[in-house]
């Protein structure tokens, strides 16, 4: 059974950065490009970005470059999501997400794994 | 930039009735990126349909996605007591993501 599984909760200063973890388990991590989506508090969902574990190769939503750094270590089955310079309105649920497209499973183009969400709360 | 506008926002209804949902795009999109997710208060988000069309593995087949172009539905034929939740749909093209607003639907 695939899953992914989230590091815990975080309350950052205004300034600071934080690094979110998501561990993949029970599938080959390096096929599938793992996203990142955060969720403010009761609003919507918003795609920050993706990395593709196999290159190291990195896509950004414009929103976010210059500020999110999303790196993997595949010796792991990890992949990381760093956010900095954070401000209040960065305060949100942070969930990693599979990429269900794959070059042996070319057919689900969406987010089929979801991590659990790690909270990020941005407070002086 | 797509954009994607769901509609209505609000959806009240009583079990074992029929939810129609919409997601309108901006301009027209490829069908083989707009998904549908699920979310009900607490979890992540559940991937319900795929292609526009197909449903992910495990989902009940109450639950249907149509659509082309510009204009998608997710479609509940009947709805159980599980289901009271936000629907978003969600596109992939041209290096950006985009998910719609979301929809609630709720007990009536």
């Amino acid at each position: 059974q695939v899953q992914l599984v989230q590091s815990g909760a975080e309350v950052k200063q205004p300034g600071a950065s934080v690094k979110v973890s998501c561990k993949a388990s029970g599938d080959t991590f390096s096929d599938y490009h793992m996203n990142w989506v955060r969720q403010a508090p009761g609003q919507g969902l918003e795609w920050m970005g993706f990395i593709n574990p196999n290159t190291g190769g990195t896509h950004y939503a414009q929103k976010f470059q210059g500020r999110v750094t999303m790196t993997r270590d595949t010796s792991i089955s990890t992949a990381f999501m760093d956010l900095s310079s954070l401000k209040s309105d960065d305060t949100a649920v942070y969930y990693c997400a599979r990429w269900g497209e794959s070059s042996s499973s070319p057919y689900i183009k969406a987010f089929d794994i979801w991590g659990q969400g790690t909270m990020v709360t941005v407070s002086s | 930039e797509i954009v994607l506008t769901q509609s209505p926002g609000t959806l009240s209804l009583s079990p074992g009735e029929r939810a129609t949902l919409s997601c309108r795009a901006s301009q027209s999109v490829s069908s083989d990126y707009l998904a549908w997710y699920q979310q009900k208060p607490g979890p992540a988000p559940r991937l319900l349909i795929y292609g526009a069309s197909s449903r992910a593995s495990g989902i009940p087949d109450r639950f249907s996605g149509s659509g082309s172009g510009t204009d998608f539905t997710l479609t509940i034929t009947r709805l159980e007591p599980e289901d009271f939740a936000v629907y978003y749909c969600q596109y992939y093209g041209s290096s950006v993501l985009t998910f719609g607003g979301g929809t609630k639907v709720e007990i009536k």
